[in-house]
C-alpha cells in the first residue's frame, strides 16, 4: 500500500441499499476526512476523525456515518442510499488535525439510482 | 456566511503566464491552500499561505493579502500538463477547510 487507497473505484447502487466506502492509509496520519465533490460546488466535509477512536460531523453529515477503530482505516457508510448522494467521494488525511496539509485518496465515484 | 469565490474557467496559451484569483470570507482565518486537480483525479497540494506576501515554488507562486481577504495563484511558462482545475481553500476559526468550487484552466497551444 502506498499512501491512501479507496475502494471501490466506482459503484452504481440502487436507492435504499446500504453501502460502505473504504479508506485505508499507511502514512500513520492521525487525522482523516471524508469529502464529497459535486459539479459546480467546492469539496464539502462529511465527517472527520482527529485521531483513532474519535469522530466528528462536518458540513453535510446527514445520511452518512463513520467509525475509526484504528489509525489506518476510516470507512464511510450510507445506511440507505438516496439519489442525492450521487457524487465523487474523497478520503483525505493529515499528520495532525488543524492546519496541516491534507492529502487525498483517488476517490470513489458513486451513482445512486 | 462563509464563502470562497474564484472564477469558474480561464483560458491561457502555452508558454504564457496566468493568474487565478480567490477571495474568501470566513469566520476567522488560519491560512489558505491551493490544490491542483486533473480531471478524474484527486486534488494534490500546491501551496499554503498563512502570512501576507508571495510564496514562490518553481513555476508556481501564491500570494496572500489577509486584510483584503484575497489570494492568487500565478502560473508561469504554462505547459499543456497545467490544464486542470485549481482549488482554493481557507481554514476557518474552527479549523475546518472551506473550499471554493475551483477554476478550470484550459491551456491552448
Amino acid at each position: 500500500i502506498a499512501g491512501i487507497t479507496q475502494a471501490p473505484t466506482s459503484q452504481i447502487l440502487a436507492a435504499g441499499r446500504r453501502m460502505t466506502l473504504r479508506c485505508t492509509q499507511d502514512m500513520r496520519h492521525n487525522a482523516m476526512y471524508w469529502y464529497r465533490q459535486d459539479l459546480g460546488l467546492g469539496l464539502r466535509l462529511i465527517h472527520y476523525s482527529n485521531t483513532a477512536g474519535t469522530t466528528g460531523k462536518g458540513e453535510v453529515p446527514d445520511g452518512y456515518s463513520v467509525s475509526r477503530a484504528n489509525t489506518d482505516d476510516f470507512p464511510l457508510t450510507l445506511a440507505s442510499a438516496v439519489p442525492s448522494q450521487t457524487s465523487v467521494y474523497f478520503c483525505a488525511t493529515s499528520t495532525t488535525p488543524g492546519t496541516d496539509t491534507q492529502y487525498f485518496g483517488p476517490g470513489t465515484r458513486l451513482t445512486v439510482l | 456566511g462563509q464563502n470562497i469565490d474564484q472564477p469558474t474557467e480561464m483560458t491561457a496559451t502555452e508558454g504564457a503566464i496566468v493568474q487565478i484569483n480567490c477571495t474568501y470570507q470566513t469566520s476567522g482565518f488560519n491560512g489558505l491552500f491551493w490544490y491542483q486537480q486533473h480531471a478524474g483525479e484527486a486534488p494534490t497540494f500546491l501551496s499554503y499561505n498563512v502570512l501576507d506576501g508571495l510564496e514562490e515554488k518553481g513555476r508556481f507562486s501564491s500570494f496572500l493579502s489577509r486584510s483584503k481577504g484575497y489570494s492568487y495563484l500565478l502560473l508561469k511558462e504554462l505547459q499543456m500538463k497545467d490544464s486542470a482545475s485549481y482549488l482554493c481553500a481557507a481554514w476557518d476559526s474552527n479549523y475546518q477547510l472551506i473550499w471554493g468550487a475551483g477554476t478550470k484552466l484550459i491551456i491552448k497551444p
